[in-house]
């Protein structure tokens, strides 16, 4: 089975440009999951969705940053203008609300440098 | 809230060498307790994971148990390879499992 895909794998992008990062989540996962890493803050939640619906954004750094998730197989996470503090590993994950243990699943990330 | 405290790294080890990484947390009720790996350049895989008290979850020689009168879930392995170098978060998924909580991380580097 395919896992959670997301892309671009790695953008370097100049300040003040718009940077939208994808992710498809594995097939019958109702909920999708957007984090970020860096190395002074670690694993951050940024936002959640249940059934294409944001449940949580409170993890959401600023205006800046949006998400979408405009069906069960899509998600965005956009950032306009993008600043240099946004260089991070942007990971995608999701779940199925029957799987055992309540287990998510990550992508491989897409690794963003604003410079 | 929802918590997770790993011990600091990096630990360097020997090969053959036995390895815990310790992880305790604060959570309201019963929640299920993970090990994610991150290899580097890589994204974060599930390495094993418990959902009740006493439950121990094992793979790839690792093995971790659910310690509820501890809130501890530590990470261990019997003998260490070089393959085994990468980040270790431990994490908690709360009652509802809506989303993961992790700890700060701990990078294992294991030597020749």
């Amino acid at each position: 089975d395919a896992g959670v895909i997301q892309s671009p794998r790695h953008e370097v992008t100049e300040m003040g440009q718009e940077v939208t990062l994808r992710c498809k989540p594995i097939s019958g996962h109702d909920y999708l999951f957007w984090y970020r890493q860096t190395m002074m803050r670690g694993l951050e939640l940024l936002i959640y969705f249940n059934n294409n619906v944001p449940i949580d954004d409170s993890g959401m750094p600023e205006d800046r940053f949006s998400a979408k998730m405009p069906n069960a197989s899509f998600s965005t996470l956009k950032i306009q203008p993008s600043e240099p503090r946004d260089s991070a590993v942007y990971f995608c994950a999701s779940r199925n609300t029957d799987s055992s243990g309540n287990t998510i699943y990550f992508g491989e990330g897409s690794w963003l440098t604003v410079v | 809230g929802d918590s997770v405290t790993q011990m600091e790294g990096p630990v360097t080890l020997s090969e053959e060498a036995f390895l815990t990484i310790n992880c305790t947390y604060t959570a309201t009720g019963y929640p299920s307790l993970f090990w994610y790996v991150q290899y580097p350049g890589e994204g974060l895989q599930l390495l094993l994971k418990a959902t009740k008290a006493d439950d121990k979850g094992s793979n790839k020689g690792f093995e971790a148990t659910y310690r509820k009168e501890t809130t501890s879930f530590h990470l261990e392995k019997g003998s260490v390879q070089v393959s085994d170098s990468a980040v270790y978060f431990c994490a908690l998924s709360g009652r509802r499992g809506n989303k993961l909580t992790f700890g700060t991380g701990t990078q294992l580097k294991v030597e020749l």
